[in-house]
């Protein structure tokens, strides 16, 4: 069965708003997340590294004003895309690790 | 850091043809090799991986070869079937885990019917 679950499955909202994406890994803990961006037939680009209890790690080119991420227990980051706009519009994925790496189910952001 | 390549894109194969998706990588450290299937609009799933101290690996209609001396790793699936129809990523990783990997561009494979 999954071990990563991500709610919502799917979003839209107004431009200039802010959406809250949750990651949480079921029945393990997850010191380290990771979040992804994966725009329509390409691969999955890495935006950030998620740090329970310190903060984010962010990849080259990721605004960290715009795309806050917490990760405020061992089963739960979160990933804040603020003032959003419809070029945020993608399909955002978080992944963490157990024994292997396990993917969330990814949530559809379409920005109007 | 590590650069994984992957190719082809695109293949398309006839149902029950074998299909083969070849990575390379660049970081000589790299030592474990996961491959991802990804259906449209899903999540990805591990389907095979290798490391670097085993040259081959099987599971029933997949396998994985990895030749470190020339860095680079294949994906072979025989007597494909249409619901193999999916994204497929490698990935590599230096820690021997699945913390830090690096992933291919993806291959669309269909298969036709």
């Amino acid at each position: 069965g999954a071990v990563v679950s991500q709610h919502p499955s799917r979003v839209i909202c107004k431009s200039g708003t802010s959406v809250k994406i949750e990651c949480r890994s079921l029945d393990f803990q997850a010191t380290t997340m990771f979040w992804y961006r994966q725009f329509p037939k390409q691969s999955l680009m890495l935006m950030a590294t998620s740090n329970e209890g310190s903060k984010a790690t962010y990849e080259q080119g990721v605004e960290k004003d715009k795309f806050l991420i917490n990760h405020a227990s061992l089963t739960l980051s979160t990933l804040t895309v603020t003032s959003a706009h419809p070029e945020d519009s993608s399909f955002y994925i978080c992944s963490a690790v157990r024994d292997k790496r396990y993917f969330g189910p990814g949530t559809r952001l379409t920005v109007l | 850091g590590e650069n994984v390549e992957q190719h082809p894109s695109t293949l398309s194969v006839q149902e029950g043809d074998s299909a083969v998706i070849k990575c390379t990588y660049s970081d000589s450290a790299s030592n474990y090799f996961p491959w991802y299937k990804q259906e449209l609009g899903k999540r990805p799933q591990l389907i095979i991986d290798i490391r670097s101290n085993v040259g081959e690996k099987k599971d029933q209609r997949i396998a994985v070869t990895l030749n470190k001396t020339a860095k680079h790793f294949s994906l072979h699936i025989t007597e494909t079937q249409p619901e193999d129809s999916a994204v497929y990523f490698c990935a590599a990783s230096t820690d021997g885990s699945a913390r830090q990997l690096t992933f291919g561009s993806g291959t669309q494979l269909t298969v036709l019917p």
